[in-house]
């Protein structure tokens, strides 16, 4: 079992770019979520799935987007990054209904110049 | 929403010390569940608990549903243990579903 995999590990990207975050996880959870993490923060959601097509906002979901074509793939796309979005960037996912224990995945690391 | 308060931000500690952290919170929860992030960044689950006390080798959680307050509590501190331990409880986010919402953290460093 890989767990919850992330790639990039690191990217930087100028202003008004754009990139895709990929997340992937093997656990067949339904679940799966996405955090920025800034300093002295703590992790704050972006976008959640609770399943295949279904998806939703989470706290700080403004210049994101997501899908979830399969269980296993739940990838988060920056449109224009914006140096507001410079953070740390992880990928979650849990079974049951969400309230249960999330695995997380390494992160990556996202600095907008 | 549920508010998440933890204390301290920063704990300096010597080896061999114990270590108390605290995690408060406003809204009645089903569970709460503390987190360990390493200093190279990877998050992984301590415990999730809904009552009582759990153990796990030096870590024990401990939690009082009614003040709404939990406790995670390192013996025998170690160099290893430094790291930042984030307290997150559920809020139901739709029918059945529920999300995290973390502590801002407390970043432990344990001096030889």
């Amino acid at each position: 079992n890989a767990g919850v995999t992330q790639t990039p590990k690191f990217r930087i990207l100028k202003i008004g770019q754009s990139m895709t975050l990929q997340c992937a996880q093997d656990m067949n959870h339904n679940y799966m979520y996405w955090y920025r993490q800034d300093p002295g923060m703590g992790l704050k959601l972006i976008y959640y799935s609770v399943g295949a097509g279904i998806t939703d906002k989470g706290e700080v979901p403004n210049g994101y987007n997501v899908s979830r074509s399969t269980t296993e793939y739940f990838p988060l796309r920056l449109e224009l990054a914006a140096p507001s979005q410079t953070s740390v960037y992880f990928c979650a996912s849990a079974s049951g209904t969400g309230a249960d224990e999330q695995f997380f995945g390494p992160g990556t690391r996202l600095t907008v110049l | 929403k549920n508010e998440v308060e933890q204390s301290p931000q920063n704990l300096t500690a010597q080896e061999g010390e114990f270590i108390t952290i605290n995690c408060s919170y406003s809204v009645g929860i089903s569970a709460l569940h503390w987190l360990q992030q390493h200093p190279g960044g990877g998050i992984v689950s301590l415990f999730m608990l809904s009552s009582g006390k759990k153990k796990h080798g030096r870590l024990i959680a401990t939690i009082n549903i009614q003040e709404k307050h939990s406790s995670l509590h390192i013996t025998a501190s170690h160099p290893r243990d430094s790291a930042v331990y984030i307290c997150a409880v559920p809020s139901r986010s739709g029918a059945g579903s529920y999300q995290l919402t973390f502590g801002k953290g407390t970043k432990l460093s344990v001096i030889p």
